[in-house]
C-alpha cells in the first residue's frame, strides 16, 4: 500500500464520542487526503492537506476536523461521532507533477458508530 | 454541478473474453482521467492515466480510451482472468485551468468466472 498505514483498522464506537483516525506515510509526499466510501456514493473527499499545517475542506467536511503537524502524519477527528459517519475511511497521498496527480491509498479504516 | 457515472450493476463475463467498463461524465472538462482497481477490504490502486489529448492508452492487457466529445472513457481488459475480478473506479482530473481535486466514480464490479 505504497508506504501508507492507517490506524486503527477497525473501530466500534458510540454516538457522541470523539474518534481520531491516523494516517501515516513514509513516502514524504506533500499531499494527503481523507475520503469516506459508502455504497452508492463512491469515494468522497472529506479534507486534504497540501503541507504541514496547511489543510482545506473537501466535499463532505461537516462534522470532521483534521490536523497535520508533521509531513508523515495526517489525523482525522470526528468531534462527536454520529451514526451517519459509519463508513470506511481511506487515506491517500500524492505528489502532483506537471498538473497531474496520482493518488496512493492506505488500507482503510472501518468505523461503526452505534 | 459535475457528474460522473459508472454502471452500478456488476459485469459478469467468462474467462478469456474482453471486459469493457464505461465511465461517463457531464458538466466537466477533465485534463486527464484515471482508472483504479479496488479489491474487497482494500484501498484503490492506480492502474492507468489518459490525457485529454490522447485517444487511447495501453498497458499489458489493459486498454483505455478517452472521448472528450462523448465525455466518455472505456476501460477494456482483454483475455480476462478470474484474478481480474474486482471493482474498477474511474476518476476525473481537474481541468488544466483549476486546482480542483480528483473526482471519483462509484465503481463497477467485474466478476470473471472460469
Amino acid at each position: 500500500d505504497a508506504g501508507i498505514t492507517q490506524s486503527p483498522r477497525h473501530k466500534v464506537t458510540e454516538t457522541g464520542t470523539p474518534v481520531t483516525l491516523r494516517c501515516h506515510q513514509t513516502e514524504n509526499h506533500r499531499y494527503m487526503y481523507w475520503y469516506r466510501q459508502d455504497p452508492g456514493h463512491g469515494l468522497r473527499l472529506i479534507h486534504y492537506s497540501y503541507g504541514v499545517k496547511d489543510t482545506d475542506k473537501g466535499e463532505v467536511s461537516d462534522g470532521y476536523s483534521v490536523s497535520r503537524s508533521k509531513t508523515e502524519d495526517f489525523l482525522l477527528t470526528l468531534e462527536s461521532a454520529t451514526s451517519s459517519q459509519t463508513s470506511v475511511y481511506f487515506c491517500a497521498i500524492s505528489h502532483p507533477a506537471g498538473g497531474e496527480e496520482t493518488q496512493y491509498f492506505g488500507p482503510g479504516t472501518r468505523l461503526l458508530v452505534l | 454541478s459535475q457528474k460522473i457515472e459508472q454502471n452500478s450493476e456488476a459485469l459478469n463475463i467468462q474467462e478469456g473474453k474482453t471486459a469493457t467498463l464505461t465511465c461517463n461524465y457531464t458538466n466537466y472538462s477533465p485534463a486527464y482521467l484515471q482508472w483504479y482497481r479496488q479489491d474487497p477490504g482494500r484501498g484503490p490502486v492506480f492502474l492507468l492515466l489518459i490525457r485529454e489529448n490522447e485517444k487511447e492508452k495501453r498497458k499489458e492487457r489493459l486498454k483505455v480510451t478517452f472521448d472528450t466529445t462523448l465525455k466518455q472513457s472505456l476501460f477494456h481488459i482483454t483475455a480476462s482472468q478470474p484474478a481480474d475480478s474486482a471493482t474498477y473506479l474511474c476518476a476525473l482530473g481537474p481541468p488544466s485551468y483549476n486546482t480542483d481535486k480528483l473526482i471519483f466514480g462509484t465503481g463497477t464490479r467485474l466478476q470473471v468466472f472460469p
